[in-house]
């Protein structure tokens, strides 16, 4: 059974700091990793999917790599800026049923 | 184009009493799901449907049928409601989980009293 895990649950930085939040998963049978970004009391917005071929996607400031082997991936933010502040959920999709499992989510406020 | 769009956004129901949540998409997505989310815990897998006349169970299915008649339409069905299904619901599509990222609706908050 997949297991997706997030660290750390909470994290709190000031303005324009690099960070890395990370992503653990228990069966490296996936077909991807998704990255999302949630608003308090908003639905969930896609912002990176690698597929398990890959071992990175950027969009902007944000860089996110997979290690299929050890079962990881990180989502690097560059700069970070106050409007980054949401909570951010990745996904693992399984290849033996295409099931999309999440992580439990990281909470980032950026204090400016 | 609308999306993914889920109704009601708010309901209230008492224990045992039975309802229906809608989720529509007009993308001409094969694949869709419903999740629950509950604090701390993110978002768990209720049932998904790679395509229509076909679905299948999640991670927490028990208490809740769906059904995919349409390519268009994934209701959520609650059979009989317990307090410990009140959460958040998000239904969610995709061409396919494969290759594209998951567009999510707005959500439904559900509180069973």
């Amino acid at each position: 059974k997949q297991e997706v895990t997030q660290i750390p649950a909470a994290l709190s930085v000031p303005e324009g700091e690099n960070l890395v939040l990370n992503c653990s998963f228990t069966d490296s049978a996936i077909y991807n990793l998704q990255w999302f970004r949630q608003d308090p009391g908003k639905g969930l917005t896609s912002l990176l999917l690698i597929q398990s071929s890959q071992r990175e996607q950027t969009s902007g400031r944000l860089n996110a790599s997979l290690d299929k082997s050890s079962g990881r991936s990180t989502l690097y933010i560059a700069a970070s800026q106050p409007g980054d502040s949401a909570t951010y959920l990745c996904a693992a999709t399984e290849t033996s049923y295409d099931k999309v499992i999440f992580g439990p989510g990281t909470s980032l406020s950026v204090i400016p | 184009n609308a999306g993914v769009t889920q109704t009601p956004k708010f309901q209230v129901l008492k224990t045992g009493q039975s309802m229906t949540l809608q989720c529509a998409q007009d993308m001409n997505h094969e694949y869709m799901s419903w999740y629950r989310q509950d604090p701390g815990m993110g978002l768990r897998l209720i049932h998904y449907s790679v395509g229509a006349g076909i679905t299948d169970q999640g991670e927490v299915p028990n208490g809740y049928n769906v059904s995919r008649s349409t390519t268009e339409d994934f209701p959520l069905r609650l059979l009989s409601a317990a307090p410990s299904q009140t959460s958040v619901y998000f239904c969610a599509s995709s061409y396919s989980s494969r290759v594209q990222p998951q567009h999510f609706g707005d959500g439904t908050r559900l509180s069973i009293l």
